[in-house]
């Protein structure tokens, strides 16, 4: 069974700070993996996909890269801004089933 | 291009009474997916539509949950009866049918369900 967890579970930065969040998961065989963000009361945005074939992919401020051999994927954020507070989540596909399993999310508040 | 549409937005019931969501996909959308969000937990998949037939209910509490999706567009979810355990955000998320490993679902703004 895949089980997917982000680490931390919450983080706190001054603006301006570049930041790291972590996902790990517990089997390789994955189609994609994908960093959504979601907004309090408001559903899921997708940041970023990368698929198994890749190594990272990069929009803007963001970069995720995604190791399949040991499980782990990374979001960077750089230069962090106030409205980037929100919820990151991640979550992997697996593979010939188009269904998402989900980490817990890490809570991120970027302070002015 | 019109998003995922929910609603209601918001709904508050006692235990043991019953609750309908509804959820409109994105036009041309075959996959259409309900997931429960518990707070402080990820979204776990309720289930799994490809145009009106079933993919995947493996999680679907089948005993008082029930899903359906006539014609394959738009899908309603309910709960009869409802448990406080119940309580959480109801996402409705919907993606093409193309088996590429570079689509993504889009969701809805979701449900938010409190059970007392």
């Amino acid at each position: 069974k895949q089980e997917v967890t982000q680490i931390p579970a919450a983080l706190s930065v001054p603006e301006g700070e570049n930041l790291v969040l972590n996902c790990s998961f517990t089997d390789s065989a994955i189609y994609n993996l994908q960093w959504f963000r979601q907004d309090p009361g408001k559903g899921l945005t997708s940041l970023l996909l990368i698929q198994s074939s890749q190594r990272e992919q990069t929009s803007g401020r963001l970069n995720a890269s995604l190791d399949k051999s040991s499980g782990r994927s990374t979001l960077y954020i750089a230069a962090s801004q106030p409205g980037d507070s929100a919820t990151y989540l991640c979550a992997v596909e697996l593979r010939g089933f188009q269904k998402l399993v989900f980490g817990t999310g890490t809570r991120l508040l970027v302070s002015p | 291009e019109a998003g995922v549409a929910q609603s209601p937005r918001y709904k508050i019931i006692e235990k043991r009474q019953s609750v309908a969501f509804w959820c409109n996909p994105i036009s041309g959308h075959a996959t259409l997916y309900w997931y429960q969000q518990i707070l402080g937990q990820g979204p776990k998949l309720l289930i799994q539509f490809q145009n009106n037939g079933v993919v995947d209910d493996s999680q679907l509490p089948k005993d008082r949950f029930s899903a359906e999706r006539l014609k394959g567009v738009d899908s309603t979810l309910k709960i009869q009866p409802a448990k406080l355990e119940d309580s959480a955000v109801y996402l409705c998320a919907s993606s093409p049918w193309q088996a590429a490993p570079t689509e993504t679902q889009y969701f809805g703004p979701g449900t938010r369900l409190l059970v007392l």
